[in-house]
C-alpha cells in the first residue's frame, strides 16, 4: 500500500543548513508536499513540488525530487530557531488526484540548537 | 473570521461516552478531512468527504462517524469513545482545483478518554 516514510529527529545548530529527508511509494504521485506543524497549532503548506520537477528553490527552502529513488528531501539554509518544528512529508493518495487526500510521514522533529 | 475552525480545543471524556468533534470553515471548500495525530503515526486520515452528502472512509474509519449536511460544517462523532481514540485530531479543508490541493488546517481538538 502507500507509505510515507521519515526520520523522526533532527537537531542541528542555528545557522547550519538542515536536510529533512522523506520516501514515498506512490510513483503515480503528482505532487508531493512538505509541511510544516509549530507546537500547539495544526499543519501549514511550507512548499510543495511537482511530479515533473526535481527541484524547487523558495527562498531558505530547497526541495530535491529523485523519481528513480521515489525520495524527497527539504534542505532549510541558515536554519533558525524559529524553524524548530515538526516537518511533514506528504503524497497524494493513490486514485486521489482531484480530492487532495494526502498520506502523511510520520513527522520529523527539527530541534535548532542556539 | 475566515478560516477554519474547531471545538472544542480540548476534551477529556469516559470510556463508552459518546462525543462529538465540530469543524467549520468559512471558504465554501468542496473537500474536508478528519486526520488522527498520534506519537509515532503522523497524521492518519479518518473520513473525508467531497461535498455536502458525500462522504468516504479514510485509513482509520472503525470507532467513528460522520455527518456533512452543510458544506461549511464536518462533525466527528465518536460513537463510543475507547482510550485507543486519546489523540489530537485535526479537521482539514481543500479547494482541490489550486495548488495541487492545498489542505488547510484547523488548530486540532486534544481529546483524551479515561
Amino acid at each position: 500500500g502507500e507509505d510515507v516514510e521519515q526520520s523522526l529527529f533532527l537537531s542541528v545548530r542555528e545557522g547550519d543548513s538542515s536536510v529533512i529527508n522523506c520516501t514515498y511509494t506512490d510513483s503515480s504521485s503528482t505532487y508531493l508536499y512538505w509541511y510544516k506543524q509549530e507546537p500547539g497549532a495544526g499543519l501549514q503548506l511550507l512548499t510543495y513540488i511537482f511530479s515533473n520537477m526535481d527541484m524547487k528553490q523558495d527562498q531558505r527552502l530547497t526541495v530535491l525530487l529523485n523519481k528513480k529513488d521515489k525520495h524527497l528531501s527539504l534542505r532549510i539554509a541558515d536554519t533558525q530557531t524559529g524553524d524548530s518544528a515538526i516537518y511533514f512529508c506528504a503524497e497524494i493518495g493513490m486514485g486521489s488526484s482531484n480530492t487532495g487526500k494526502l498520506i502523511f510521514g510520520q513527522g520529523t522533529t527539527l530541534q535548532v540548537k542556539p | 473570521d475566515a478560516g477554519i475552525t474547531q471545538s472544542p480545543r480540548y476534551k477529556i471524556t469516559e470510556t463508552g461516552r459518546q462525543v462529538t468533534l465540530m469543524c467549520h470553515q468559512t471558504w465554501s471548500h468542496s473537500y474536508m478531512f478528519w486526520y488522527r495525530q498520534d506519537l509515532g503515526h503522523g497524521l492518519r486520515l479518518i473520513y473525508y468527504s467531497a461535498a455536502a452528502d458525500i462522504t468516504d472512509k479514510g485509513e482509520v474509519p472503525d470507532g467513528y462517524v460522520v455527518s456533512r449536511s452543510k458544506t461549511e460544517n464536518f462533525p466527528l462523532t465518536l460513537e463510543s469513545a475507547t482510550r485507543s481514540q486519546t489523540s489530537v485530531y485535526f479537521c482539514a479543508s481543500s479547494d482541490s482545483g489550486r495548488s495541487g490541493g492545498e489542505l488547510f488546517f484547523g488548530e486540532g481538538s486534544r481529546l483524551t478518554v479515561l
